[in-house]
């Protein structure tokens, strides 16, 4: 089945210091994948839409400068929280999907705290 | 402003009952509309899902009822568990695969043993 692992699964980072977390997506083709942060309150804020061969899609109060994705494959994808604050705390989540397909697969997400 | 809107915020059932969650939606172009089911601390998990060409999927427990004309659809849990205790998101988006899903708030199901 498809399976989506994201890594770390909670990570703590000081303010003003920067993060990775890692998407793997196992059992299909991760042509498209999206990163999205959930807040405390629950809610969903979509970061980006990363497609394979094509420009990476920011959301409006999301910047490449504070949110760099790479996506160099097929079955992989990884965000960096640059210069993190406390505003920048939640469920980092990832959902990949094949082309074509409309389900949209996550991760366990990464939680981010920052002191 | 909310694209998908959810309601009630939460809602608790007894065991046995039906629950019954709503979500509705602004963007008439959205075709495509899957619930998901969020555990606490872990990542949501897709649960069923519907196509603007359909007004109801159903799969065990679980159906989706869906009102094109008045963008509102709606999850029913029938026979409620408490391990059907979780958050229940409804998402959309406008194309196969090319968009990525808009979330509503969610609503946050107790069932009661």
């Amino acid at each position: 089945g498809a399976l989506v692992y994201q890594y770390p699964r909670r990570t703590i980072c000081k303010s003003g210091t920067s993060m990775r977390m890692e998407c793997q997506a196992v059992g299909f083709q991760a042509t498209s994948v999206a990163w999205y942060r959930q807040s405390p309150q629950k809610t969903f804020e979509l970061i980006a839409l990363s497609t394979v061969n094509s420009a990476i899609k920011y959301e409006q109060n999301f910047t490449q400068e504070k949110f760099p994705i790479s996506h160099p494959n097929l079955s992989f994808s990884s965000m960096t929280v640059l210069n993190a604050y406390l505003e920048d705390r939640g469920l980092y989540l990832c959902g990949a999907r094949t082309g074509g397909n409309e389900r949209l697969f996550f991760g366990h997400g990464t939680k981010l705290s920052v002191l | 402003q909310q694209q998908v809107r959810q309601s009630p915020q939460s809602l608790t059932v007894w065991e046995g009952e039906t629950a019954i969650l709503n979500c509705s939606y602004e963007d008439s172009t959205f075709n495509y509309f899957p619930w998901y089911q969020q555990f606490p601390g872990e990542g949501p998990a897709l649960l069923i899902s519907i196509s603007s060409v359909s007004d109801k999927k159903e799969d065990g427990r679980f159906t989706i009822f869906f009102n094109k004309r008045e963008k509102k659809l709606s999850l029913h849990i029938t026979d409620s568990q408490p391990g059907d205790s979780a958050t229940y998101f409804c998402a959309a988006s406008r194309d196969q695969g090319g968009r990525a899903l808009i979330f509503g708030t969610g609503t946050t199901v107790s069932v009661s043993p």
